[in-house]
């Protein structure tokens, strides 16, 4: 069984700076994906990036990269000029696949860790 | 692209009571997910579909829960005999698994209160 832990409940920055939220997992699984899920006050659960096992490259996107170490088992998101916006529960979430997916393979349901609520402050 | 669906929003029952939920996925996506979240927490996988077919069940899944999906679009999850620890926003979320892209798409979610 796969286990993701984010390790900051709650983390509290200023408009504009850069902040980083951490999250470790614990898998004996080689194929599978990391993600990170955003869930603002209205609770509707938004996908901010993912990251195939599979490739060394780091995700990026706009705002949002990552840093993925795969044989620490690490994945930390940050994020750059934060915006009032960003203000949300994030979750890391770790998918395990039935085979590779770059030749079609299936995936199963996601393991979230416990979250962590950024705020931005104005 | 409509989003997923659920409905109802909220549901407020009586403990012992049956209630049934029900998630419309994305109309293209093939692969729909239940997942419950508790307060304060991140969601727990139940089950999920592909088409028609339900492939996996955690062992959250107890026997008083039940999920359909019958023609392979909407599903519905059941609860009987409501118990005041099933108190929880229950989750649907669909996806399209052929190709490099398996993103799971979320829906509102369903909030159960059980009195």
């Amino acid at each position: 069984a796969q286990t993701v832990t984010q390790s900051q409940p709650e983390m509290s920055v200023q408009e504009a700076e850069t902040v980083t939220l951490s999250c470790t997992y614990d898998t004996s699984e080689n194929n599978y994906y990391l993600f990170w899920y955003k869930q603002p006050p209205s609770r509707q659960m938004i996908l901010v990036i993912r990251q195939e096992a599979y490739k060394q490259q780091n995700a990026t996107e706009n705002r949002f990269s990552v840093n993925f170490q795969k044989a620490a088992k690490s994945f930390s998101l940050k994020i750059s000029d934060s915006q009032l916006g960003d203000t949300a529960m994030y979750f890391c979430a770790f998918m395990k696949l039935s085979r590779p997916m770059y030749s079609g393979g299936g995936a199963d349901g996601l393991t979230f860790g416990k979250g962590t609520h950024l705020i931005i402050q104005p | 692209d409509t989003g997923v669906s659920q409905n109802p929003r909220h549901k407020i029952t009586k403990r012992g009571q049956n209630v049934t939920f029900r998630c419309d996925p994305i109309s293209e996506h093939n692969r729909l997910y239940w997942y419950r979240q508790t307060l304060g927490q991140g969601p727990e996988f139940l089950t999920y579909f592909q088409n028609e077919a339900q492939l996996e069940k955690s062992r959250l899944l107890s026997d008083r829960f039940s999920a359909e999906r019958p023609k392979g679009s909407f599903s519905t999850l059941e609860i009987q005999r409501t118990e005041q620890g099933d108190s929880a926003m229950y989750l649907c979320a669909s996806s399209l698994v052929w190709g490099v892209k398996d993103t799971q798409y979320f829906g509102p979610g369903t909030r159960l209160t059980v009195l």
